[in-house]
């Protein structure tokens, strides 16, 4: 069955430091979406991106925050200089179209910020 | 403000039993979805829903458009699925909200 893969699983940074988490989503799905959850709290949206733009992000997915889509398969974030307070679970998913499909999920990777 | 709440955020049951477990929001939706996440961290898609009832297994789940109500029930329910469930919803945009989650042991 196919999957959303993420890599790495745990990523540790200084603060300060650019980081980038990657992302390959279903291949035949169109949606993407970055989320976080920092420990103990609820997943929050950060961005969705279709047809290679951002379709809409949260208050969250400020200035220090980018997306992209570098070829056919990879959907990337990046974080230019990380904080403290950006140490969570990133979660990838996509979905084959919006609103009415399903969103499929990530495995998660762990960032922590030093 | 678009909200999700959930109840209740900790449920133990034994072996067996029937579990609800309930998701209110607070404006118009164009859909729910309930997840699943495991000790690990993994989150999978249950359901998405927009109306009616749906079925998969030993899950349910309801959604009633005219309450702002949705629930995830758990028909016999076994150790294998202890986890945190998850409501989300989704506000006419592509940003779905999620709900805090509901924590579910169950023991032999």
């Amino acid at each position: 069955e196919p999957e959303v893969t993420q890599t790495p699983s745990h990523q540790v940074t200084q603060m300060g430091q650019e980081v980038i988490l990657r992302c390959v989503p279903i291949s035949n799905h169109l949606y993407f979406y970055w989320y976080r959850q920092i420990l103990g709290q609820k997943v929050e949206f950060l961005v969705s991106f279709y047809n290679n733009e951002i379709s809409e992000k949260s208050e969250i997915f400020d200035d220090q925050f980018s997306v992209e889509r570098p070829d056919g398969s990879n959907f990337t974030l990046k974080i230019r200089s990380t904080k403290l307070e950006d140490s969570a679970m990133y979660f990838c998913a996509s979905s084959e179209a919006r609103t009415l499909y399903e969103q499929y999920f990530g495995p998660g990777t762990r960032l922590t910020v030093t | 403000k678009n909200e999700v709440e959930q109840s209740p955020q900790n449920l133990t049951a034994q072996e067996g039993e029937f579990i609800t477990i309930n998701c209110s929001y607070s404006v118009g939706i164009s859909a729910l979805h309930w997840l699943q996440q495991h000790p690990g961290g993994g989150i999978v898609s249950l359901f998405m829903l927009s109306s009616g009832k749906k079925k998969h297994g030993r899950l349910i789940a309801t959604i009633n458009i005219q309450e702002k109500h949705s629930s995830l029930h758990i028909t016999a329910s076994h150790p294998r699925d202890s986890a945190v469930y998850i409501c989300a919803a989704l506000y006419n945009t592509d940003k779905l909200i999620f709900g805090t989650g509901t924590r579910l042991q169950v023991f032999p």
